[in-house]
């Protein structure tokens, strides 16, 4: 248990459907990303955000759009997904990174996602 | 790209063999981090490696960091049957938010 969960744990979607993972963190941490992790590929970067703002946009595509209400919230809205998209997509905190580096990121379990 | 790359792509050893992973990756670091993932769950972290450290342990991990060459390696001495998992090497980008993983090492241990 690494303090961060992800709901809901597996999602099967139409293309046509719009869906919402959700992400909370129970560490205090004020930096919350999105990656997305296919098989055999080395995980993406999707989205990073620092004290409820987006710092990081990793050219993704539209019909992913994230959102974060407050700092212990982060959401992914899906729309008009592809079948290309079927990915583990994971959730991760951290503290605000300071002028040593990045600071560790504590990973949910992941939302196994399927899109026919 | 600053990509870390984890070699062995797969590793199979018997229990209470020692497992040595090794990543390199391309640019300038401020630290390297090592990640554990069993399948089809989150990542979780083992040890974090500053650039100005050349060797880190934490229980049966041993991490190594030579930055002249740009490479770090996690051996896991003792294996168990419960580590059989993917492990991932990741490097910051100095100056942003980034973190690169590598594709990772699939480590069997064979009880």
């Amino acid at each position: 248990e690494t303090g961060v969960t992800q709901t809901p744990r597996h999602l099967v979607m139409g293309m046509t459907n719009k869906k919402s993972l959700k992400c909370e963190q129970h560490l205090g941490h004020n930096a919350m990303y999105w990656y997305k992790q296919s098989a055999k590929k080395p995980l993406e970067l999707m989205f990073v955000y620092s004290l409820e703002e987006r710092v990081e946009n990793n050219s993704v595509p539209s019909r992913f759009s994230p959102e974060c209400p407050n700092s212990s919230h982060l959401f992914l809205h899906l729309h008009t997904l592809q079948p290309e998209d079927s990915a583990l997509y994971l959730c991760a905190s951290s503290q605000e990174p300071r002028g040593g580096g990045q600071e560790t990121q504590y990973f949910g379990p992941g939302t196994r996602l399927l899109v026919l | 790209s600053q990509q870390g790359e984890e070699d062995p792509q797969a590793l199979s050893i018997q229990e209470g063999e020692n497992a040595t992973m090794n990543c390199s990756y391309k640019t300038s670091i401020n630290n390297l981090q090592w990640y554990r993932q069993n399948s089809g769950r989150g990542l979780v972290h083992l040890i974090l490696i500053r650039s100005n450290e050349r060797e880190k342990h934490s229980g049966r991990l041993r991490v190594t960091l030579d930055t002249s060459k740009k490479s770090s390696s996690l051996l896991i001495t003792a294996s168990r049957a419960a580590d059989t998992a993917s492990y991932f090497c990741a490097t910051d980008a100095p100056g942003t938010y980034k973190y690169i993983f590598g594709t990772g090492t699939r480590l069997k241990v064979l009880a």
